[in-house]
């Protein structure tokens, strides 16, 4: 079945650094959507990318899709205390098949 | 605040017991989905349902069942409890599913379940 490989599963960085997590699929992609999970909390959708190589922007973060729409990536500039969470992406091999999510990157950040 | 409300927030119960989880979706939104999350692990998707009608099932186990109601909250039932089922269980809604665009999914806060 259609799997999502995200890496790395844990990442530590010093606040201020920045940060990448990637996203691999294993088939080709209707779209990518990302959330984030603060510890403790629930999954929060931060962004969808539909085009193949869509590049979107929040303030520090930027998210990309592959040319091919089989893999993504998620970069956040100088990190900050208030990224620590885990960023799980997501996709769907079409409109209408379940999401699939990866298993997600713990950030840490060291202030 | 998402918008969609799960209850209870925690539940401890034995092995070998039954439990009901509920949730309400946001207002407007037909699909409901189900996922489990263990220590350290991803969002496992159990099944999801449309306006009533189960529309798509993950890894479920045949001892846990679902269904939406026609005001369109839904219920997850666990039975046969064993400790491996202690777990975060989301609920999560969305539009919903006629495009892409709708499938974009709003989580409630989750119901933690630990079987003793």
């Amino acid at each position: 079945g259609q799997q999502v490989m995200q890496i790395p599963q844990y990442q530590h960085v010093q606040e201020g650094e920045d940060f990448t997590t990637y996203c691999n699929s294993s088939t080709t992609l209707s779209n990518i959507q990302w959330y984030k999970q603060r510890p403790g909390g629930h999954p929060v959708f931060l962004i969808q990318l539909v085009k193949s190589g869509e590049v979107k922007k929040q303030k520090r973060l930027t998210f990309q899709f592959g040319e091919a729409k089989k893999n993504s990536s998620l970069h956040i500039t100088a990190t900050q205390t208030t990224d620590v969470g885990t960023y799980f992406c997501a996709g769907h091999r079409s409109g209408n098949t379940p999401l699939v999510f990866g298993k997600g990157t713990r950030l840490s950040v060291i202030a | 605040d998402s918008g969609v409300t799960q209850t209870p927030k925690h539940l401890i119960t034995a092995t070998g017991q039954r439990v009901t989880l509920r949730c309400s979706p946001r207002s407007g939104d037909l699909s409901v989905y189900w996922y489990q999350q263990s220590l350290d692990q991803g969002l496992q998707f159990l099944i999801q349902y449309y306006n009533g009608e189960e529309r798509a099932k993950g890894n479920i186990l045949e001892r846990f069942s679902a269904q939406q109601f026609p005001d369109l909250h839904s219920e997850l039932n666990l039975s046969s409890l064993e400790l491996g089922d202690s777990a975060l269980y989301f609920c999560a809604s969305s539009v919903g599913p006629s495009t892409v665009a709708k499938n974009i999914q709003y989580f409630g806060a989750g119901t933690r379940l630990s079987v003793l």
